[in-house]
């Protein structure tokens, strides 16, 4: 157990739909980095939170949109849902910001299903 | 733009042999970590290396860090059915946070 939290576990939707995928980093984390892993691919970085605030972002679409607020768990919303978001997504936190670097610790992932 | 690339991308090889994978990065880093991934399950942190020439071990597992080169290797030593797994190498990147980017993955599988 990572100690990150994710929820939902699974989740099935209809195109053009919203959702929101919920994750609580470890104890005393603050930077939140979100995944998404499509089928057999690889991961790619949407976008990672420091203490609340943005710090990088990566191909994450204009549909998306993502917050982490001040309890430091992380929301990602994805919204106008298409067939091609399907994918696991994957939130990850570190102790890390923007000084000392650190692995990064994986939740179980939340799997969308878009239909 | 930042690339890391794995080789080999699918590996198949027989349980007692051993094998290397390679995660080249095109950017400068110290930082290289390697994880592991079962089908539909999350990642588990293998090794964090930390400086050039950086070695860690565990089990049939060793990784090695050439930053110079911008190179690492994770090598298999009498590979077993339990190994049978993907790999991932990530870099993180120093420009005002960090970043972690990964590499393509590399799906082995052990034969028994």
């Amino acid at each position: 157990d990572s100690g990150v939290t994710q929820t939902p576990k699974h989740l099935i939707t209809a195109t053009g739909q919203r959702v929101t995928l919920r994750c609580s980093p470890r104890s005393g984390d603050l930077s939140v980095y979100w995944y998404q892993q499509s089928l057999d691919q690889g991961l790619q970085f949407l976008i990672q939170y420091y203490n609340g605030e943005e710090r990088a972002k990566g191909n994450i679409l204009e549909r998306f949109s993502a917050q982490q607020f001040p309890d430091l768990h992380s929301e990602l919303n994805l919204s106008s849902l298409e067939l091609g978001d399907s994918a696991l997504y994957f939130c990850a936190s570190s102790a890390s910001g923007t000084k000392v670097p650190g692995e990064l610790f994986f939740g179980e992932g939340s799997r969308l299903t878009v239909l | 733009e930042l690339k890391v690339e794995q080789n080999p991308l699918f590996l198949s090889m027989q349980e007692g042999k051993n094998y290397t994978i390679y995660c080249n990065y095109s950017t400068t880093s110290d930082r290289l970590y390697w994880y592991r991934q079962d089908p539909g399950k999350s990642l588990e942190s293998l090794f964090v290396l930390l400086s050039n020439g950086a070695v860690k071990q565990e089990g049939r597992l060793m990784a090695s860090l050439d930053t110079k080169a911008r190179l690492s290797t994770l090598h298999i030593t009498a590979a077993v059915h339990d190994l049978s797994a993907t790999y991932f190498c990530a870099v993180d990147i120093t420009s005002g946070t960090y970043k972690y980017i990964f590499g393509t993955g590399t799906r082995l599988k052990v034969l028994a």
